[in-house]
């Protein structure tokens, strides 16, 4: 099946600097890309919808000068956490998306930890 | 808009006991269901899916029937092992529209 690709898959960083969090999908185009945060125990929140080459469609309640995102070819978003503060450690996870009624395919997941 | 309610656990189970997780669902048009599983520390997996009504989707042991008429999609396994222990979310894929609904999940432990 179709493979998507996160990483780094866990991340330390120091309030105030910024992180890189990479998704690629491997074999197939994922012209659609979608953005979670994962709480411990609980189930995953959307944060964003990437499109390739177009603005990103963020949930209401998501700072878009916080969380940047990019998608800038059919294989790769990139999500940036600006100026991390220790509440922005959580589980992050990205995927991609077959069209309308299709499948999601997700990544591994990215653990970021802000001290 | 639509929405997926899923039995809340943690359940605890013995090996090679029954396991029932229930789904349902409400949405419009015809959506796709699936049942995704997360491992700790890990993203999601499809663990099997049903595109339309009477569909049963079966992977690993585990199976689920799309039924429109009850507008369910509960996961049973007939005898689990310690290595199904991880969280099961039941999941909605719309048929016009890119959002995913999510169950809360539900955390399985399988006990030796």
């Amino acid at each position: 099946g179709a493979v998507v690709s996160q990483h780094p898959s866990w991340v330390i960083c120091k309030s105030g600097t910024s992180v890189k969090i990479e998704c690629r999908s491997l074999d197939f185009q994922a012209t659609t890309m979608f953005w979670y945060r994962q709480f411990p125990k609980q189930s995953l929140m959307l944060m964003a919808t990437s499109n390739e080459g177009s603005k990103a469609t963020y949930e209401q309640g998501v700072e878009k000068d916080k969380f940047l995102i990019n998608h800038a070819s059919l294989t790769l978003s990139t999500l940036t956490v600006t100026s991390a503060h220790p509440e922005d450690s959580s589980f992050y996870i990205c995927s991609a998306w077959t069209g309308a009624g299709g499948e999601a395919f997700f990544g591994q997941g990215t653990r970021l930890t802000v001290v | 808009g639509d929405s997926v309610t899923q039995m809340e656990g943690p359940v605890t189970l013995s090996e090679e006991a029954f396991l029932t997780i229930n789904c349902t669902y409400t949405a419009t048009g015809y959506p796709s269901l699936f049942w995704y599983v997360q491992y700790p520390g890990e993203g999601l997996q499809l663990l099997l899916k049903a595109t339309k009504a009477d569909d049963k989707g079966s992977n690993k042991g585990f199976e689920a029937t799309y039924r429109k008429e009850t507008t369910s999609f509960h996961l049973e396994k007939g005898s689990v092992q310690v290595s199904d222990s991880a969280v099961y979310f039941c999941v909605l894929s719309p048929s016009n529209d890119y959002k995913l609904s999510f169950g809360a999940g539900t955390t399985v432990t399988v006990r030796a």
